[in-house]
């Protein structure tokens, strides 16, 4: 598509319970980045995939947070176990190489951790 | 260490007047500078972008400065209309990395 597309727009769990937030890049795109939006506006990097390796993790807290991209599947970002600090919109964005190529951003999914 | 640092945190400016907003980066590996928009329950935007072999780039309403030898970029909305309120956000990233690193927004508010 031409659009990054995330899924669901808003998400309530409990405290301790799982969270599995979905992003679907723009077609053709092969970069995947995730960033967490807490409230004060604040940008966090949590990892960024080439297709479907790692590229970077260096922001993913790794006891919970969990992320994949696989062949012809939207990539996933999960959180077990999740906490109240977690509350935050997180976005997905895709861009088509790591050079000259701007970041597309999806609208994000708002997670309430109650 | 915060390596993008935006000021001011929010901005209120009269319809037609010139909107600045300032950013300064730590991290001289950084070689890419993005301007994002933001408008409430959607994701950033592109606005415009700089590499540092220019000191100016201008598109549209939209000039971005760049000094490198003082680490800072600044954008500058001129004209400024209703529309344009939104939260801005400087960016920065090294070539061949991707990876933004962004200062913390600025709220702009335009009044009519």
């Amino acid at each position: 598509g031409e659009e990054v597309a995330q899924t669901p727009k808003h998400l309530v769990r409990g405290e301790g319970q799982k969270a599995k937030l979905y992003c679907a890049p723009i077609k053709g795109h092969s970069y995947v980045f995730w960033y967490q939006q807490v409230l004060k506006n604040e940008f966090k990097f949590l990892i960024s995939f080439q297709n479907e390796n790692v590229f970077d993790e260096t922001g993913m807290p790794k006891e919970r947070f969990s992320a994949k991209c696989l062949p012809n599947s939207p990539c996933s970002l999960e959180i077990q176990a999740t906490k109240l600090e977690d509350s935050a919109v997180y976005f997905c964005a895709s861009s088509l190489t790591t050079v000259n190529s701007p970041l597309h951003f999806g609208n994000g999914t708002r997670l309430t951790v109650t | 260490q915060q390596q993008v640092k935006q000021s001011p945190q929010s901005l209120i400016v009269q319809k037609g007047g010139i909107s600045i907003i300032n950013c300064a980066y730590e991290n001289t590996a950084f070689d890419y500078f993005p301007w994002y928009q933001q408008f409430p329950g959607k994701g950033p935007a592109l606005l415009i972008a700089i590499r540092p072999d220019v000191s100016e780039k201008k598109e549209g309403r939209f000039t971005i400065s760049f000094n490198k030898s003082a680490k800072q970029f600044s954008l500058h909305i001129m004209d400024s209309q209703p529309g344009d309120s939104a939260t801005y956000f400087c960016a920065a990233s090294r070539e061949g990395y991707s990876t933004l690193t962004f200062g913390k927004g600025t709220m702009l508010l335009v009044s009519p």
